[in-house]
Protein backbone atom coordinates (compact mmCIF):
# COMPACT_ATOMS: atom_id res chain seq x y z
CA UNK A 1 0.00 0.00 0.00
CA UNK A 2 1.21 3.45 -1.06
CA UNK A 3 1.62 5.66 2.21
CA UNK A 4 3.49 8.16 4.52
CA UNK A 5 3.55 7.17 8.16
CA UNK A 6 5.07 9.84 10.53
CA UNK A 7 6.27 9.49 13.87
CA UNK A 8 3.77 10.30 16.97
CA UNK A 9 3.28 13.53 19.35
CA UNK A 10 5.65 14.90 20.77
CA UNK A 11 5.57 17.67 23.83
CA UNK A 12 8.32 19.36 24.57
CA UNK A 13 9.91 22.59 26.53
CA UNK A 14 11.18 25.39 24.72
CA UNK A 15 14.72 25.32 24.02
CA UNK A 16 14.57 21.37 23.54
CA UNK A 17 15.73 19.91 20.40
CA UNK A 18 13.12 17.48 18.45
CA UNK A 19 13.20 15.63 15.40
CA UNK A 20 10.16 13.60 13.77
CA UNK A 21 9.61 11.56 11.06
CA UNK A 22 8.37 10.69 8.04
CA UNK A 23 8.79 6.63 6.55
CA UNK A 24 7.07 6.18 2.69
CA UNK A 25 6.48 2.73 1.75
CA UNK A 26 4.92 0.85 -1.15
CA UNK A 27 6.15 3.19 -3.51
CA UNK A 28 10.48 4.25 -5.09
CA UNK A 29 11.18 6.58 -2.21
CA UNK A 30 13.85 8.38 -3.74
CA UNK A 31 11.70 8.82 -6.80
CA UNK A 32 9.45 11.46 -5.35
CA UNK A 33 10.61 14.81 -3.26
CA UNK A 34 8.93 14.94 -0.01
CA UNK A 35 7.04 18.18 1.30
CA UNK A 36 6.41 19.77 4.68
CA UNK A 37 3.12 21.42 5.99
CA UNK A 38 2.45 22.83 9.38
CA UNK A 39 -1.19 23.75 10.77
CA UNK A 40 -1.08 25.80 13.69
CA UNK A 41 -3.83 25.62 16.38
CA UNK A 42 -6.47 26.61 14.63
CA UNK A 43 -5.31 27.91 11.46
CA UNK A 44 -4.52 26.65 7.91
CA UNK A 45 -1.92 25.10 6.31
CA UNK A 46 1.64 26.60 5.45
CA UNK A 47 4.23 24.92 3.41
CA UNK A 48 7.52 24.89 5.08
CA UNK A 49 9.79 23.46 2.19
CA UNK A 50 10.72 20.25 0.08
CA UNK A 51 13.51 17.78 0.18
CA UNK A 52 14.75 15.16 -2.62
CA UNK A 53 15.10 11.75 -0.70
CA UNK A 54 17.77 11.30 -3.66
CA UNK A 55 20.31 13.26 -2.42
CA UNK A 56 18.70 15.49 -0.21
CA UNK A 57 18.57 18.50 -2.09
CA UNK A 58 16.52 21.15 0.07
CA UNK A 59 14.34 24.24 -1.35
CA UNK A 60 12.74 26.08 2.42
CA UNK A 61 10.12 28.35 2.41
CA UNK A 62 11.51 31.57 2.54
CA UNK A 63 9.63 31.56 5.81
CA UNK A 64 10.68 29.01 7.59
CA UNK A 65 14.47 29.23 6.12
CA UNK A 66 16.21 29.08 9.15
CA UNK A 67 13.69 27.72 11.87
CA UNK A 68 13.42 24.29 10.96
CA UNK A 69 16.27 21.77 9.25
CA UNK A 70 14.61 19.12 6.68
CA UNK A 71 16.93 15.75 6.10
CA UNK A 72 16.17 12.38 4.86
CA UNK A 73 17.86 9.00 5.09
CA UNK A 74 17.10 6.92 1.54
CA UNK A 75 18.16 3.95 3.24
CA UNK A 76 15.10 3.32 5.69
CA UNK A 77 13.12 5.10 3.57
CA UNK A 78 12.44 7.97 5.81
CA UNK A 79 12.61 11.51 5.91
CA UNK A 80 12.86 13.83 8.92
CA UNK A 81 12.12 17.50 10.22
CA UNK A 82 14.17 19.12 13.48
CA UNK A 83 14.58 21.97 15.35
CA UNK A 84 17.51 22.19 17.25
CA UNK A 85 15.73 25.21 19.78
CA UNK A 86 12.13 25.03 20.17
CA UNK A 87 10.07 28.16 20.87
CA UNK A 88 6.44 28.03 21.55
CA UNK A 89 5.15 29.23 18.52
CA UNK A 90 6.47 25.80 16.94
CA UNK A 91 3.57 24.33 18.14
CA UNK A 92 1.37 22.55 15.99
CA UNK A 93 1.16 19.60 13.40
CA UNK A 94 3.52 19.00 11.15
CA UNK A 95 1.89 16.97 7.70
CA UNK A 96 4.85 15.45 5.41
CA UNK A 97 3.47 14.44 1.57
CA UNK A 98 5.04 12.98 -1.25
CA UNK A 99 5.29 15.30 -4.26
CA UNK A 100 3.82 14.04 -7.05
CA UNK A 101 4.79 16.46 -9.63
CA UNK A 102 5.48 20.33 -9.79
CA UNK A 103 3.80 21.02 -6.59
CA UNK A 104 1.18 18.15 -5.94
CA UNK A 105 0.86 16.81 -3.03
CA UNK A 106 -0.57 13.21 -3.75
CA UNK A 107 -0.14 10.96 -0.34
CA UNK A 108 0.04 12.56 2.75
CA UNK A 109 0.97 11.40 6.30
CA UNK A 110 -1.15 11.47 9.26
CA UNK A 111 0.39 14.56 11.18
CA UNK A 112 2.77 14.84 13.93
CA UNK A 113 1.59 17.22 16.72
CA UNK A 114 4.67 18.99 18.48
CA UNK A 115 3.27 20.88 21.67
CA UNK A 116 6.40 23.44 23.02
CA UNK A 117 5.07 24.69 26.33
CA UNK B 1 -3.43 36.98 6.03
CA UNK B 2 -3.14 34.35 3.54
CA UNK B 3 -1.59 34.75 -0.50
CA UNK B 4 -4.42 32.93 -1.59
CA UNK B 5 -8.32 34.47 -0.52
CA UNK B 6 -11.08 32.18 0.26
CA UNK B 7 -14.22 32.67 1.93
CA UNK B 8 -13.86 31.57 5.05
CA UNK B 9 -17.26 29.08 5.52
CA UNK B 10 -18.95 27.48 2.80
CA UNK B 11 -22.47 25.83 3.28
CA UNK B 12 -25.40 23.69 1.50
CA UNK B 13 -27.78 21.24 1.56
CA UNK B 14 -27.80 17.39 0.84
CA UNK B 15 -27.88 17.49 -3.25
CA UNK B 16 -27.23 20.91 -3.60
CA UNK B 17 -24.33 21.95 -5.81
CA UNK B 18 -21.82 24.57 -4.03
CA UNK B 19 -18.56 26.12 -5.08
CA UNK B 20 -15.73 27.54 -2.98
CA UNK B 21 -13.85 30.03 -4.97
CA UNK B 22 -9.88 31.04 -4.37
CA UNK B 23 -8.44 34.18 -5.48
CA UNK B 24 -4.85 35.15 -6.07
CA UNK B 25 -2.69 36.98 -8.45
CA UNK B 26 -0.04 37.09 -11.55
CA UNK B 27 2.69 35.60 -9.35
CA UNK B 28 0.77 32.63 -8.12
CA UNK B 29 -2.89 31.48 -9.68
CA UNK B 30 -2.20 33.75 -12.70
CA UNK B 31 1.19 31.87 -13.79
CA UNK B 32 0.85 28.32 -12.05
CA UNK B 33 -1.27 25.49 -12.04
CA UNK B 34 -4.10 25.01 -8.50
CA UNK B 35 -4.57 22.24 -6.88
CA UNK B 36 -7.55 21.68 -3.70
CA UNK B 37 -7.18 20.04 -0.64
CA UNK B 38 -9.73 17.86 1.80
CA UNK B 39 -9.16 18.02 5.01
CA UNK B 40 -11.25 16.79 7.68
CA UNK B 41 -9.43 17.68 11.22
CA UNK B 42 -7.38 15.13 12.72
CA UNK B 43 -6.88 13.12 9.63
CA UNK B 44 -4.62 13.24 6.75
CA UNK B 45 -5.56 16.47 4.32
CA UNK B 46 -6.42 14.63 0.85
CA UNK B 47 -5.97 15.87 -2.75
CA UNK B 48 -8.78 16.29 -4.10
CA UNK B 49 -7.97 18.31 -7.67
CA UNK B 50 -4.73 18.78 -9.12
CA UNK B 51 -3.51 21.09 -11.90
CA UNK B 52 -6.43 22.91 -12.11
CA UNK B 53 -9.11 20.44 -13.00
CA UNK B 54 -7.87 16.62 -13.05
CA UNK B 55 -9.23 14.85 -10.41
CA UNK B 56 -7.15 11.99 -8.58
CA UNK B 57 -7.82 8.01 -8.77
CA UNK B 58 -9.95 7.43 -6.14
CA UNK B 59 -11.71 10.80 -5.86
CA UNK B 60 -15.51 11.52 -6.79
CA UNK B 61 -16.36 12.70 -10.24
CA UNK B 62 -19.01 15.20 -7.81
CA UNK B 63 -15.62 17.36 -7.32
CA UNK B 64 -14.71 19.58 -9.89
CA UNK B 65 -11.67 22.58 -10.38
CA UNK B 66 -11.68 25.71 -12.86
CA UNK B 67 -9.31 28.11 -13.26
CA UNK B 68 -9.76 31.25 -15.01
CA UNK B 69 -7.11 34.28 -14.46
CA UNK B 70 -5.91 34.65 -11.20
CA UNK B 71 -8.55 33.04 -9.56
CA UNK B 72 -9.66 29.44 -9.10
CA UNK B 73 -12.88 27.51 -8.02
CA UNK B 74 -13.91 23.84 -6.55
CA UNK B 75 -17.85 22.84 -7.17
CA UNK B 76 -18.71 19.89 -5.13
CA UNK B 77 -22.25 18.48 -7.01
CA UNK B 78 -24.86 16.68 -4.93
CA UNK B 79 -23.69 17.42 -1.79
CA UNK B 80 -23.13 14.63 0.57
CA UNK B 81 -22.86 14.58 4.52
CA UNK B 82 -19.32 13.43 4.18
CA UNK B 83 -18.01 16.38 1.99
CA UNK B 84 -18.12 18.17 5.20
CA UNK B 85 -14.83 19.11 5.47
CA UNK B 86 -11.94 22.10 5.48
CA UNK B 87 -11.32 22.77 1.75
CA UNK B 88 -7.40 24.78 0.39
CA UNK B 89 -6.85 25.60 -2.56
CA UNK B 90 -2.65 25.97 -3.26
CA UNK B 91 -0.53 27.18 -6.54
CA UNK B 92 3.35 27.85 -6.10
CA UNK B 93 4.57 31.69 -5.65
CA UNK B 94 6.88 32.80 -8.54
CA UNK B 95 7.25 35.70 -6.06
CA UNK B 96 7.59 34.05 -2.79
CA UNK B 97 9.23 30.81 -4.23
CA UNK B 98 7.44 29.18 -1.84
CA UNK B 99 3.79 26.78 -2.35
CA UNK B 100 1.08 29.70 -0.73
CA UNK B 101 -2.29 27.60 0.27
CA UNK B 102 -5.70 29.55 0.71
CA UNK B 103 -6.57 30.05 4.74
CA UNK B 104 -9.58 27.31 3.76
CA UNK B 105 -13.08 27.21 3.54
CA UNK B 106 -15.26 24.99 6.12
CA UNK B 107 -17.79 23.69 4.36
CA UNK B 108 -20.91 22.74 6.26
CA UNK B 109 -23.57 20.41 5.43
CA UNK B 110 -26.87 21.17 6.40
Amino acid sequence: ELQVVQSGAQVKKPGESLKISCKGSGYSFTSYWIGWVRQMPGRGLEYLGIINPADSNTIYSPSFQGQVTMSADRSINTAYLQWSSLKASDSGIFYCARILEATIMDVWGQGTTVTVS
Amino acid sequence: QSVLTQPPSASGTPGQRVAISCSGGSSNIGSNTVNWYQHLPGTAPQLVISTNDKRPSGVSDRFSGSKSGTSASLAISWLQSEDEADYYCAAWDDSLNAVVFGGGTKLTVL
